[in-house]
Formats: C-alpha cells, structure tokens, sequence
C-alpha cells in the first residue's frame, strides 16, 4: 500500500476484554516496531520486528501484551486482559532496511479506550 | 537513565516570527536526531534528520542544530504560518548494538497565531 495501514482506527473495550490491533506496514519494508502514545505524551517504544523476527520486546509493560509478525509483513499486538491504563493511542511505524537513521513511517494509529 | 526534554508548555508565536523548539538529552550519546511533526489525531510525520557530524541542516524553511557537547538540538520554522501549528517531537537515535528503537521526546505544542 501507500502508506501504513492500521486497524482498527478506534476500539472500546470492556476491561478484562482481550483486543488486536492490526499494522499493515509499507510493502517491502523489513523493520516494524509499536509505540504506545499516551495523551499528551510522546510515543513509548513497546517492541521492534526485523523480518518476522522481534528482536527487542523490552518495551512492553507487561506480560498480557503480545506482539508478532508471522510472515515478515502484517503485525498484530494483542492485549489481554484489558485494564484501564491500557487505554492509549498505539501507533505502529516500518521502516526499510535496519533503523540506521532511516525515517520511521507511522501509521495513524489505533486509539483503545478500556472502559 | 536516557532522557529526553523538550518544553511541555506550549510556544505561541506571531504568523510571520521564528519559531525554535528545543530538544536537550542527557546519559545519551545519540548518532543522529531526528524531528517529526503529529499533528492531533495523526500519526508523526518525519521531518529532518542531522547526524553527530553535522551541526546544522536545512530544509525549506525548516533548520535543525545538533550540539553533541551541550547535548541538544534546536528545530526553527522561520516565517511560521498558522499551518505549522502541530506538536513537533524529536528522537535521539542510536546505531549501536543496543535499542535500535527511536526513542521520543514528549513533544512542543506550536501554535501559529494568525
């Protein structure tokens, strides 16, 4: 596509409710990483992807996030067991090549509201 | 631990006036500095990039400054217009074998005033 794709745009959830979020990156572009933005924040690392491989998964904050990449192209994040400072803008951004100064390309983001 | 500071209060400034927002670091030794534009409700948009060897970067009307010794970097929009007005984030980076991830300030609410 033209640019990076993410779905869904906005999600409410109830808490405890499990979500996935979707990124469909810049065809050929081999890094991927999530970010979690809350409001009036900058965007926070969560994990990076090189290929289908995550190289780093330091970011995220507990062990109800998970993220993959099964095919070296589409990334989903998913959140288990939802809780309220979960809510946030997740922002997804490739890259192509190694991030070696490259410019990110971000997608619009998914806004989760946990309720 | 790394950390990243811009101004959390926002800059308001006159159509037509220079505006420069400022990026410090500190226990960081970033490579190269990147700048992105959010505007609300988007996703960053890249902006510049300067590397540790370069000390200043031009594009349009944009002009971005590195200075490794004080350990930060200015971003100017000169002749601002009310269209800049965005929050514009900047992001230390690394090459080494550590986080490869960009690493992001909070951000500078700009408002242009008309």
């Amino acid at each position: 596509g033209a640019g990076v794709s993410q779905s869904p745009r906005y999600k409410v959830a109830k808490r405890g409710q499990d979500v996935a979020l979707r990124c469909d990156p810049i065809s050929g572009h081999v890094s991927l990483f999530w970010y979690q933005q809350a409001l009036g924040q900058g965007p926070e690392f969560l994990t990076y992807f090189q290929n289908e491989a995550q190289l780093d998964k330091s970011g995220l904050p507990s062990d109800r996030f998970f993220a993959e990449r099964p095919e070296g192209s589409v990334s989903t994040l998913k959140i288990q067991r939802t809780q309220q400072e979960d809510s946030a803008v997740y922002l997804c951004a490739s890259t192509s090549g190694l991030p070696n100064g490259g410019e990110l390309f971000f997608g619009e983001g998914s806004r989760l509201t946990v309720l | 631990s790394q950390k990243i500071e811009q101004n959390s209060e926002a800059l308001n400034i006159q159509e037509g006036k220079t505006a420069t927002l400022t990026c410090n670091y500190t226990n960081y030794s970033p490579a190269y500095l990147q700048w992105y534009r959010q505007d609300p409700g988007r996703g960053p948009v890249f902006l510049l990039l300067i590397r540790e060897n370069e000390k200043e970067k031009r594009k349009e009307r944009l002009k971005v400054t590195f200075d490794t010794t004080l350990k930060q970097s200015l971003f100017h929009i000169t002749a601002s217009q009310p269209a800049d007005s965005a929050t514009y984030l900047c992001a230390p980076g690394r090459v080494d074998t550590g986080r490869r991830a960009l690493t992001f300030g909070s951000g500078t609410r700009l408002q242009v005033q008309p």
